[in-house]
């Protein structure tokens, strides 16, 4: 079974423009991560925010967390073909080491 | 340092025949999960190791799948027989978990399974 859901499903933008995507998961967590997944390979981890913290960032990415609305939102600046990708959040549920991945949201950057 | 590796890349094989899959963690992980990954989906918990304890089974398939971690490193993930309905990706992550449980999880590339 899959907590989390990504919001949009499909998103496309042009280079330059700022890309948002959001997932809303129903359990407590302990942590939130965002990992990339370009076509046919393996996950990578972009960032780790935990329960107690409400803002992260790393270079263009900027992630935020609501643990009362239990939802957490991406943010890519200045978006790059590069970033072409699907994007999955991944909760650290309370009491467990278990991280269960939302549906994920495809995004499409145009050069 | 070397990320996950898991092998084979790519397995096709026809339904009914067995299929196994390698992991080997990132040096010093002590935990170590199996994810598999349908088509356009998230993916899912097969099972999670903390060292050598499975200690999170719930979503394996017992009846076909079986997994072991031997000595608490390398660890193998088994389907026999296999089904059409298989066929997925298998991810491999591990992590060093704390008393602070913040960690991230690596993942290796990935087995791409087609059961044909």
């Amino acid at each position: 079974s899959q907590q989390g859901e990504e919001d949009p499903q499909a998103l496309s933008i042009q280079e330059g423009e700022n890309a948002t995507m959001n997932c809303s998961y129903k359990t407590s967590i302990n942590n939130l991560q965002w990992y990339r997944q370009n076509s046919g390979r393996g996950l990578v981890h972009l960032i780790l925010i935990r329960s107690n913290e409400r803002e992260k960032h790393s270079g263009r990415l900027r992630v935020t967390l609501d643990t009362s609305k239990k939802s957490s939102s991406l943010l890519i600046t200045a978006s790059r073909a590069a970033d072409t990708a699907s994007y999955f959040c991944a909760t650290g549920t309370s009491g467990t080491y278990k991280y269960i991945f939302g549906t994920g949201t495809r995004l499409k950057v145009l050069a | 340092e070397a990320g996950v590796v898991q092998s084979p890349r790519y397995k096709i094989i026809e339904k009914k025949q067995p299929v196994a899959f390698w992991c080997n963690p990132i040096s010093g992980h002590n935990t170590l999960y199996w994810y598999r990954q349908n088509l356009g989906q998230g993916p899912e918990l097969l099972i999670r190791y903390e060292n050598e304890e499975a200690v999170d089974d719930s979503q394996l398939p017992k009846d076909r799948f079986s997994a072991e971690r031997l000595k608490g490193v390398d660890s193998t993930l088994k389907i026999q027989p296999a089904e059409l309905g298989d066929s997925a990706v298998y991810l491999c992550a591990s992590s060093l978990e704390d008393d602070r449980r913040n960690t991230e999880a690596f993942f290796g590339q990935g087995t791409r399974l087609t059961v044909v």
